[in-house]
């Protein structure tokens, strides 16, 4: 079973805010990630980490930002929210060996609104 | 490159029936397929994987999965529908290098009382 939070699960603000999405996983897994949905649509990698000191943009351009200083914890960033970041945000987690296929498990998710 | 595709945006069957969500892919080597499903306002929960073996995977909530490689297919079924089952489902592929998994579109699930 997995063990990944996210915080917060809602969050409105207003435009040009500062906002952080926390991301914290329990199982130890070298590899985090940030996907972007929209309601009941497609995941959009928007970053991604191997390991500490390691992230990487994804598919997806985005303004947001992240860091990787400790090993359980991958938050995003967004230094002047806009209307247009208006979505839900999944954080996820992956690890062990290659030949065991890097099952990737999810958080919750954080629903933003930015009004 | 390596694709992953649902053809199917929306799949309606009665409840009771079978159900059969579709999935192809593309890859050269050998496959890692997932298969995930979403329930609303959550995050995606893992169902069960094909890494090698068995053609036919078993995984959680009663569901399993077709490995056919000649049509490069990765087909989620379940014998007998609940309403419950009704969410998003989402096939994916993994990377063999271990970096990346490429998702499909995902499909929506109905299923009617």
């Amino acid at each position: 079973e997995a063990d990944i939070y996210q915080t917060p699960r809602y969050l409105v603000i207003g435009t040009g805010k500062k906002i952080t999405l926390e991301c914290s996983q329990t199982m130890g897994h070298d590899k985090m990630y940030w996907y972007q949905q929209d309601p009941g649509m497609e995941l959009h990698l928007i970053h991604y980490s191997y390991g500490v000191n390691s992230t990487e943009k994804g598919d997806l351009s985005s303004e947001s930002t992240v860091s990787r200083i400790r090993t359980e914890h991958f938050p995003l960033t967004l230094e002047s929210a806009r209307p247009s970041h208006t979505s839900q945000y999944l954080c996820a987690s992956s690890g062990g060996a290659i030949t065991s296929g890097n099952t990737i498990y999810f958080g919750e998710g954080s629903w933003l609104t930015v009004v | 490159a390596q694709s992953v595709a649902q053809p199917e945006d929306q799949v309606n069957v009665a409840e009771g029936n079978p159900l059969t969500v579709k999935c192809t892919y593309s890859v050269s080597g050998n496959p890692y397929l997932f298969w995930y499903v979403q329930y609303p306002n959550r995050g995606l929960q893992f169902l069960l994987k094909y890494i090698t073996g068995d053609n036919l995977v078993k995984g959680s909530y009663g569901f399993e999965a077709e490995f056919n490689k000649s049509q490069t297919s990765f087909h989620l079924k379940k014998p007998s529908a609940l309403v419950s089952d009704s969410a998003l489902y989402f096939c994916a592929l993994g990377d063999t290098g271990g970096f990346k998994t490429i998702f499909g579109a995902g499909t929506r699930l109905f299923v009617k009382a």
